[in-house]
């Protein structure tokens, strides 16, 4: 089975631009999260979307954004970027939204923005 | 308030020598405790968690960690360590009922000396 897929996996982006990441689940995962790594802060949640409805936000601005399709198929996008945006930007799935159930995680998409 | 300690950022351990990687966290509640570990340029790969039953949790590539609720830890083991361990490893902790998404420590950096 295959496995989650992040596209892009590498992104230049310059200051107030916007950006959009993509994510693929692992086939019958429902449950899609997004987080965000830096090595200042770490792994930080950013949400997380089940069929089709954000079910839970971090404590992130509003610029950062999430969508899930029928297909369980997920973006996130990012308005007007900024230096700090810069991160690793990873996405997880799992069966269902329950607390039981573990993560999957994708490679990642490395952005970067200057 | 969710959380996860990892008292240690880098730990040396020479080949065939077994390792452990500490964690101790704190939940409202009972937990539901993962590892994860993540090699350069790769996102998080599930090594095992603990939901309930048996204190000790086998996992994959023969890791394995020891739940106790007393201490609140929940650390890492392995009986030989391979230089192929050398990777960052990272333990996550989410309470038994509420939000699924997971709250990370933030990392130990684990290095196998040949």
């Amino acid at each position: 089975k295959a496995g989650v897929t992040q596209t892009p996996r590498y992104l230049i982006k310059t200051r107030g631009q916007q950006v959009t990441l993509s994510c693929s689940p692992i086939s019958g995962h429902r449950s899609v999260s997004w987080y965000q790594q830096t090595p200042g802060q770490g792994l930080q949640f950013l949400f997380e979307y089940f069929s089709e409805t954000q079910r839970n936000k971090g404590n992130f601005p509003g610029r950062f954004s999430g969508r899930q399709f029928s297909n369980s198929r997920s973006e996130m996008n990012v308005s007007t970027l900024e230096l700090g945006d810069s991160a690793l930007y990873l996405c997880a799935s799992s069966l269902g939204t329950g607390t039981i159930y573990e993560q999957y995680f994708g490679p990642g998409t490395r952005l970067t923005v200057t | 308030a969710q959380s996860v300690a990892q008292p240690e950022d880098q730990v040396n351990v020479a080949e065939g020598n077994p390792l452990t990687v500490k964690c101790t966290y704190s939940v409202s509640g009972n937990p539901y405790l993962f590892w994860y570990v993540q090699y350069p340029n790769r996102g998080l790969q599930f090594l095992l968690k603990y939901i309930t039953g048996d204190n000790l949790v086998k996992g994959s590539y023969g890791f394995e960690a020891e739940f106790n609720k007393s201490q609140t830890s929940f650390h890492l083991k392995k009986p030989s360590a391979l230089v192929s361990d050398s990777a960052l490893y990272f333990c996550a902790v989410r309470a038994q009922t509420g939000a699924n998404n997971l709250f990370f420590g933030t990392g130990t950096r684990l290095t196998v000396i040949p």
